[in-house]
């Protein structure tokens, strides 16, 4: 059982550029989240997804989109990137309800110039 | 407003001392749920502790207790007899309904950073 993994775990983009960040899960959970983590901030909910084929935006959903085509996987979407993207960005999972504990990515570190 | 607030941005413990990180909570939502991570150096976000509104008793899970005052809307951290590897970032969490969905999510506080000494 690999949990939930991330992919990259770093990566260097230039202003406009876009990318997409990878997260995969094989606890069969129908949960998904991404959050982005700021220094002094703690955690953000960027986006989350209750089920394949459906997503929903979160507290901070601006300049993201995402896709959640198979329930094991859930795709962070950056179009334009910007300096203000620069974060870490953690994926997460978790059982129906979200009611309990989620089980996080090891997260992926962006850095936009 | 702040949902979560854990007001110590820095804590120090020595070596098998007791250590207690404070939570408050904002809610008025009679169902909702309290969780702590341990965030070590290496970033990956650890379960520790959950502790759900209608728990009777405070959760404990090993050397980590939670000191749950729901008049109070506190949700404390305790660590017993402190380890090296207990030094970390420690996130406070709170799992509520949104009103239009019900879709269940996690508030997370700012964090407190642990260091223990020798």
């Amino acid at each position: 059982n690999a949990g939930v993994t991330q992919t990259p775990k770093f990566r260097v983009l230039k202003t406009g550029q876009s990318m997409t960040l990878l997260c995969a899960q094989d606890m069969n959970h129908e949960y998904m989240y991404w959050y982005r983590q700021d220094p002094g901030m703690g955690l953000r909910l960027i986006h989350y997804s209750v089920g394949e084929g459906t997503t929903a935006k979160g507290e901070v959903p601006d300049g993201y989109n995402v896709s959640r085509l198979k329930k094991q996987n859930f795709l962070l979407g950056l179009e334009s990137a910007a300096p203000s993207q620069t974060s870490v960005y953690f994926c997460a999972s978790g059982p129906v309800g979200g009611a309990y504990e989620q089980y996080f990515g090891p997260g992926t570190r962006l850095t936009v110039t | 407003a702040q949902k979560i607030t854990q007001t110590q941005p820095g804590m120090f413990v020595q070596e098998k001392e007791a250590v207690t990180l404070d939570c408050t909570y904002d809610t008025s939502d009679p169902s909702y749920g309290l969780f702590w991570y341990k965030q070590p150096s290496s970033g990956e976000m650890i379960f520790l502790i959950y502790q759900g509104s209608y728990d009777q008793q405070n959760a404990t899970e090993g050397r980590y207790s939670l000191n749950f005052q729901k008049a109070r809307k506190s949700a404390n951290l305790v660590i017993s007899a402190s380890q090296l590897g207990d030094s970390a970032m420690y996130f406070c969490a709170m799992r509520e309904g949104e009103r239009n969905t019900g879709f269940q999510k996690l508030v997370f506080g700012t964090g407190t950073r642990l260091l223990v000494s020798p």
